[in-house]
């Protein structure tokens, strides 16, 4: 069974950088076809897709938060990472990494159980 | 980015049919999913590639595609449907998009 975990600090301070990890078990992140992504969900708020990279590296990022996001890959400890600069309160959300089928639309087969990161001095 | 609306929310008696929509631009030429989430737990997806369930979803889900929008259905809607309710596409030029979400009340 497939599981995704996400790690990180749970209080960043505005205009620092967020950094989360998300470790995969019980499958390769090398997997043909696949995409890991990362979501957030501001409290009581919707889900907001951040997004999403190959294995080979390829990306996709939603436009709003472009300038701002690095989604990084590391095959070798099965992990795939999220950097998201300048934060600020708006940034409080909870993180949830993923899998995506990628294709078909992209749908998410595999949830993290999400972590709350705070923006706050 | 791409944008798809939902209505907040949506009432149905237990036993009878509950409808959500998901528009977006063209919503009908692309592939469209969709996640129930219960409070304080991870998006389960219901539908994907418009009509699928993946396996262990009950088929009271159901869904279609067309046009500009989307429709998830749940016939012999059960408490236990209660939940928010999220459509997602993806745009090959800015990538994925959730809907804005659905709240589905039981009364």
């Amino acid at each position: 069974q497939l599981q995704l975990q996400e790690s990180g600090p749970g209080l960043v301070k505005p205009s620092e950088t967020l950094s989360l990890t998300c470790t995969v078990s019980g499958g390769s992140i090398s997997s043909s076809s696949y995409y890991w992504g990362w979501i957030r969900q501001p409290p009581g708020k919707g889900l907001e897709w951040i997004g999403s990279i190959y294995y080979s590296g390829s990306t996709y990022y939603n436009p709003s938060l472009k300038s701002r996001v690095t989604i990084s890959v590391d095959t070798s400890k099965n992990q795939f990472s999220l950097k998201l600069s300048s934060v600020t309160a708006a940034d409080t959300a909870v993180y949830y990494c993923a899998r995506d089928l990628g294709t078909f639309g992209h749908p998410i087969d595999y949830w993290g159980q999400g972590t709350l990161v705070t923006v706050s001095s | 980015s791409y944008e798809l609306t939902q209505p907040p929310s949506v009432s149905v008696s237990p036993g009878q049919t509950a409808s959500i929509t998901c528009s977006g631009d063209k919503l009908g030429d692309k592939y469209a999913c969709w996640y129930q989430q219960k409070p304080g737990q991870s998006p389960v997806l219901v539908i994907y590639q418009d009509t699928k369930r993946p396996s262990g979803i009950p088929e009271r889900f159901s869904g279609s595609n067309s046009g500009n929008t989307a429709t998830l259905t749940i016939s012999g809607t059960q408490a236990m449907d209660e939940a928010d309710y999220y459509c997602q596409a993806w745009d090959s030029s800015t990538g994925g998009a959730f809907g804005t979400g659905t709240k589905v009340t039981v009364l």
